[in-house]
């Protein structure tokens, strides 16, 4: 089991430059979140999808689009980069909503210059 | 509004030493609390997870208490090890949602 995976785990975008992070996981979990890390904040909710073929905005969705692909894979689009997106993402899975344990990938560093 | 609060901010200790990491909280309705560790340059991971009803849970060396009343949390360290150099992180889940209140951890240095 390789838990929750991430690619890539480093990236550098010019400002309006577009890419997307690919996450996956192979735990089977119906429940699977992107966040956002930075200095001396706490992990923040960007989107998330309760289940395959659903997708809702977390608290700083704006910047940024997703896809369920399928139960598995769950990807994060940034469209045109700005430097205040310059964070650590984090992908994370859970059997389902409401307080189950989060397992989390090992984080994808983007820096927008 | 929902918050998780984490003191101290950073904590430097000797190998060997215990410590006591503090989370605050005000997240309703209450679901349960993790503690998580998060080494530098990875994700998070749990160690252990608390619920309404209990006041104490164990995992080796960590050791997590909750008072439901008071809103408090706090994670103890015994016998410190270089290997627990790291930030710990209080989280927080609201029940009947899909929101986990994250603290902004403590960034924990084991010196030799």
């Amino acid at each position: 089991n390789a838990g929750v995976t991430q690619t890539p785990k480093f990236q550098v975008l010019k400002t309006g430059q577009s890419m997307t992070l690919q996450c996956a996981q192979d735990m089977n979990h119906n429940s699977m979140y992107w966040y956002r890390q930075d200095p001396g904040m706490g992990l923040r909710l960007i989107y998330y999808s309760a289940s395959e073929g659903t997708t809702d905005k977390g608290e700083v969705p704006n910047g940024y689009n997703v896809s369920r692909l399928n139960k598995r894979e769950f990807s994060l689009r940034l469209e045109s980069a700005a430097p205040s997106q310059t964070s650590v993402y984090f992908c994370a899975s859970t059997q389902a909503l409401d307080g189950y344990e989060q397992y989390f990938g090992p984080g994808t560093r983007l820096t927008v210059t | 509004k929902n918050q998780v609060e984490q003191s101290p901010q950073s904590l430097i200790i000797l190998e060997g030493k215990n410590c006591t990491l503090q989370c605050n909280y005000t997240v309703s309705p209450f679901s349960n609390l993790r503690w998580y560790k998060q080494d530098t340059g990875r994700g998070p991971v749990s160690l252990t997870i608390m619920t309404f009803s209990e006041n104490t849970k164990s995992n080796g060396r960590y050791t997590a208490t909750l008072d439901a009343d008071t809103k408090q949390s706090s994670l103890h360290i015994t016998a410190s090890q270089l290997s627990d150099s790291a930030s710990y992180i209080c989280v927080v889940s609201a029940s009947g949602t899909y929101k986990y209140i994250f603290g902004t951890g403590t960034r924990l240095k084991v010196l030799a």
